[in-house]
């Protein structure tokens, strides 16, 4: 089975404060995600890579950076919390192939709260 | 603008009385309309891909179809545990690691 394991599930951070939300998948897959998830919204992509030191801003990048320095490694970065950014965050892995058709597998999600 | 719509928003069904949830696309170029459930306070877990108009795919209780302008999540007789959000999401044309996810539909079964 596809493991996507996220470093928190919960986390309470300050304004202000520089967070790290850490992914990690264990089936070699070339792409890796990261969304959040709002009420009302569904998910919006904030970042994405499609290979090691590669990145691409998603929909929503403003204030988030990200980090691949290894195939299964991708860090979330918010450079500065704010209460905007109070969300759940989900870490997603799928592999290139089929065309792209491939699904994406999920992590447990890390809901962050900022104060 | 791409956009995905999910109706209805939330579902309240008696176990064993079948449904149909909706979703609604305006990406043109189809490449895959995936549909996910996701349970409280977890992430989001794959049900089915479908890739062409006339397209069914079936997993237990549920039947997924797609036409040219929706999707439908058909679910039989189902059971309190089939109780959870369910996520429709469309593949970009463009740019195939992009996917419009509509808001989910909450569906809950009472036994």
């Amino acid at each position: 089975d596809v493991k996507v394991t996220q470093s928190s599930r919960y986390l309470v951070k300050r304004t202000g404060e520089k967070v790290f939300l850490e992914c990690v998948q264990d089936m070699d897959h070339e792409n890796m995600f990261w969304y959040r998830q709002d009420p009302g919204l569904g998910l919006r992509l904030i970042y994405f890579s499609y290979d090691v030191k590669m990145k691409e801003k998603g929909d929503i990048p403003e204030g988030y950076s990200v980090s691949r320095e290894k195939k299964e490694r991708f860090s979330l970065i918010l450079e500065s919390a704010s209460t905007n950014q109070t969300s759940m965050y989900l870490c997603a892995s799928r592999p290139t192939g089929r065309g792209g058709r491939t699904e994406a597998f999920f992590g447990q999600g890390t809901r962050l709260t900022v104060v | 603008e791409d956009q995905v719509t999910q109706s209805p928003e939330a579902l309240r069904l008696q176990e064993g009385e079948s449904s149909s949830l909706n979703c609604s696309y305006t990406v043109s170029g189809l490449r895959g309309l995936f549909w996910y459930r996701q349970d409280p306070g977890k992430g989001p877990e794959f049900l089915f891909t479908l890739y062409s108009a006339g397209e069914e795919k079936e997993k237990e209780r549920l039947k997924a179809t797609l036409t040219k302008k929706e999707s439908f999540l058909h679910i039989t007789a189902p059971k309190p545990e089939d109780s959870a959000t369910y996520l429709c999401a469309v593949q970009a044309p463009d740019n195939f690691n992009k996917f419009y996810f509509g808001s989910g539909t909450k569906l809950n079964v009472k036994p």
